[in-house]
C-alpha cells in the first residue's frame, strides 16, 4: 500500500529563516512525488513535482529513494510561504496526499 | 479559461437529509476526482472517474456515498443520510488525462459541507 507521511502538522519560522518541510513515502513502484500548496482562502495548487527538477518560489525538493523522501526546502523563508504544505504520491488512479504541514512565517 | 467550479461553496444540512454536491471540470479534462478535507486527516481520496466510468471508488467511505458523471464533464456527489462525521470539505479536481500519466490536478474551492 502506498501511504505519505508529513510529521510535522505545524512548522513556525522567522523570516529569512531556511525551511525544510519534511515528507517520507511508501510505495513499491517508482514514485512520482508532488508538492501542493494551499494559501488562506485560496484553493489547491501544484507547487512543484519531483520529475520537472524545478524551483518554484525558491522552493526546491529532491527525491532520495534510499531515504524515501521528499522534503520541501527553502533557503530563505517569506511572510507569503504562509500555508499549508502537501506532500503527494501519485498512485496508479490518483494521489495519496500527506496530512499537511502548516508553515507560519513571522516578521 | 475557468478553472474547476463546485457547488454550493457552504451547504449546511441537518442529520439524515441528503446533499447534493457539483463540479464542473474544466473543458476537455477527461479525468475527475473528488477528495474530502478534514481537519487533522488530510485529504483523502474518494473515488476517480475517467470519462464517465469510476474505474476507481475505493475511498468512498460507505454505501451512503455515491457519484456520477455525465457527457464527460459535469459530476455529482451524493450523500444520503448525512451524519455529522461527513462535515467536511468537498473537493473536486480534474486532470487532462487518467491513470499513469502523471498529468496535473486542477483542484476546485471545494464545498463546505456541516451536518447538524
Amino acid at each position: 500500500a502506498q501511504r505519505v507521511t508529513q510529521p510535522e502538522k505545524l512548522l513556525s519560522v522567522f523570516k529569512g529563516a531556511p525551511v525544510e518541510l519534511k515528507c517520507n513515502y511508501s510505495y513499491s513502484g517508482s514514485p512520482e512525488l508532488f508538492w501542493y500548496v494551499q494559501y488562506s482562502r485560496q484553493r489547491l495548487q501544484l507547487l512543484l513535482r519531483h520529475i520537472s527538477r524545478e524551483s518554484i518560489k525558491g522552493f526546491t525538493a529532491d527525491l532520495n529513494k534510499g531515504e524515501t523522501s521528499f522534503h520541501l526546502k527553502k533557503p530563505f523563508a517569506q511572510e507569503e510561504d504562509s500555508a499549508m504544505y502537501y506532500c503527494a504520491l501519485q498512485g496508479y488512479s490518483t494521489l495519496t496526499f500527506g496530512k499537511g504541514t502548516m508553515l507560519l512565517v513571522s516578521p | 479559461g475557468a478553472g474547476v467550479s463546485q457547488s454550493p461553496s457552504n451547504k449546511v444540512t441537518e442529520k439524515g437529509k441528503d446533499v447534493e454536491l457539483r463540479c464542473d471540470p474544466i473543458s476537455g479534462h477527461t479525468a475527475l476526482y473528488w477528495y474530502r478535507q478534514s481537519l487533522g486527516q488530510g485529504l483523502e481520496f474518494l473515488i476517480y472517474f475517467q470519462g464517465n466510468s469510476a474505474p476507481d471508488k475505493s475511498g468512498l467511505p460507505s454505501d451512503r456515498f455515491s457519484a456520477e458523471r455525465t457527457g464527460g464533464s459535469v459530476s455529482t456527489l451524493t450523500i444520503q443520510r448525512t451524519q455529522q462525521e461527513d462535515s467536511a470539505v468537498y473537493l473536486c479536481a480534474s486532470s487532462l488525462g487518467g491513470a499513469g500519466n502523471y498529468n496535473e490536478q486542477f483542484f476546485g474551492p471545494g464545498t463546505r459541507l456541516t451536518v447538524l
